[in-house]
This record gives structure tokens, sequence and C-alpha cells, in this order.
């Protein structure tokens, strides 16, 4: 079975500091893995993905993350935080035991960032 | 284009209303999804449409209705809802090629009185 633990639900940072939202994952495959952002009210963005390729991926908005298969992890990071950035954020990984397309979210971590 | 859009963004009802949600992409995609989020939680998968047919229905009550009339398009038909089911309605579309990715749309806000 495949699921996803975020390890921390809320994530307070000031602005211009880094941030690091930290992400085990958990499958019997070769993952594909997701970060996606929420802005209040909004659907969700992606960020980036890994799908087997490069272990350090880059995404938008500055956001990075690093595959690491002997941690099983998938943090998601960012040199300086903006205050645009608050937002929820979701670690995602997809079902591949299915072949159906179907993504396992994720809690979420709430990103707040302090002026 | 990595854009889905989804009608209306609001969406007020009572319980004996029928309505509908709306979603339309034009990216290609032959997978297309429904999902409903509440508040601070993750969004709960309810059907998911491969192909233009009905490939997964998460057990979602019967007053919730999907209809995927052609590759672009998915709509979710609404009937005598609950109070319980007023959530953030998202669609999102992926191809079918081993990657996943799913794009989502802005989501319908819906509210049942």
């Amino acid at each position: 079975a495949q699921s996803v633990t975020q390890l921390d639900s809320h994530v307070s940072v000031s602005e211009g500091t880094p941030v690091l939202l930290r992400c085990n994952y958990s499958s019997s495959y070769s993952p594909s893995l997701f970060w996606y952002v929420q802005h209040p009210n909004k659907g969700l963005q992606l960020l980036l993905k890994y799908t087997s390729a490069a272990t350090l991926v880059k995404g938008i908005n500055g956001f990075e993350a690093e595959f690491k298969k002997s941690e099983t992890s998938f943090h998601l990071t960012k040199p300086s935080a903006h205050m645009s950035d608050a937002a929820e954020y979701f670690c995602v990984v997809s079902d591949q035991s299915s072949n159906t397309g179907k993504l396992i979210f994720g809690q979420g971590t709430t990103l707040q960032v302090k002026p | 284009d990595t854009e889905v859009t989804q009608t209306p963004k609001h969406l007020v009802m009572g319980m004996t209303n029928k309505k509908s949600l709306k979603c339309e992409q034009h990216m290609g995609h032959r997978a297309m999804y429904w999902y409903k989020q509440k508040a601070k939680k993750p969004p709960e998968l309810m059907f998911v449409y491969s192909y233009e047919k009905l490939s997964i229905n998460e057990s979602v009550p019967s007053r919730f209705s999907p209809e995927c009339p052609n590759s672009s398009l998915l709509n979710l038909h609404l009937h005598a809802l609950q109070p319980e089911d007023s959530a953030l309605y998202l669609c999102a579309s992926s191809r079918l090629d081993g990657t996943y990715e799913q794009y989502f749309g802005p989501g319908t806000r819906l509210t049942v009185t």
C-alpha cells in the first residue's frame, strides 16, 4: 500500500528565511511524487513532480524538492520565503497499484509567513 | 494551456433543489476527476472517468451523479443534498501515460441550506 505522511501540520517562518516542509512516503513501486499548493478558496496548483528522473526537482516560484530513496523522503524547500507563499501545501503520491491515475494526499501543511 | 475551468464559482442550493457543476479542459487529457474538499482537509476523491467511462466511484451517495459527455467536459449533477455536503468541489484532469500529475480547476464552493 502507498501512503504519504506530512510531518508538520503547521510551519511558521519569517519573510526572507528558508522554508522546509517535510514529507515521507511509503510505496512498493518506484513512486511518482508531487507537491501541490493551495491558496485560500482556490484550486490546487502543481509546484513540482518527481517521476524517477533527477532526484533534485526544481519547481515553480523558487521551490525545489529532493527525492531520497534511502530515507523515503521528499521534502520541499525554498531558500527565501515570500509573503505570497503563505498557503496550504500537499505532498502527494500516485497510486500506481491501480493504474487509474488516483492520487494519495498527505494531510497538508499550513505555511505561515510572518513579515 | 494547463487550465481547467469550473462553473459556477459559488452555488447555494436548498435540499430539494437540482443543480449541476461543470468542468472543462482542453489539454487532451483522457482522465477527469471529481473531488470534495472540506476546510483544512486534503481533497477526497469522488469519481474518476477514464476515456469517458466511469472507472472509479468511491462509494459516493447517489444524490451525486457524474456525467462525462465528451473528453473535454465533466458534469456533476446534484439532487436532494444534505447540509453536510457543503464543501469545495474540485475538478481535475490528467493524462493516462503513467505520470499522473493532475491539473485542478479553481473549484465550486457549494453551500447547502
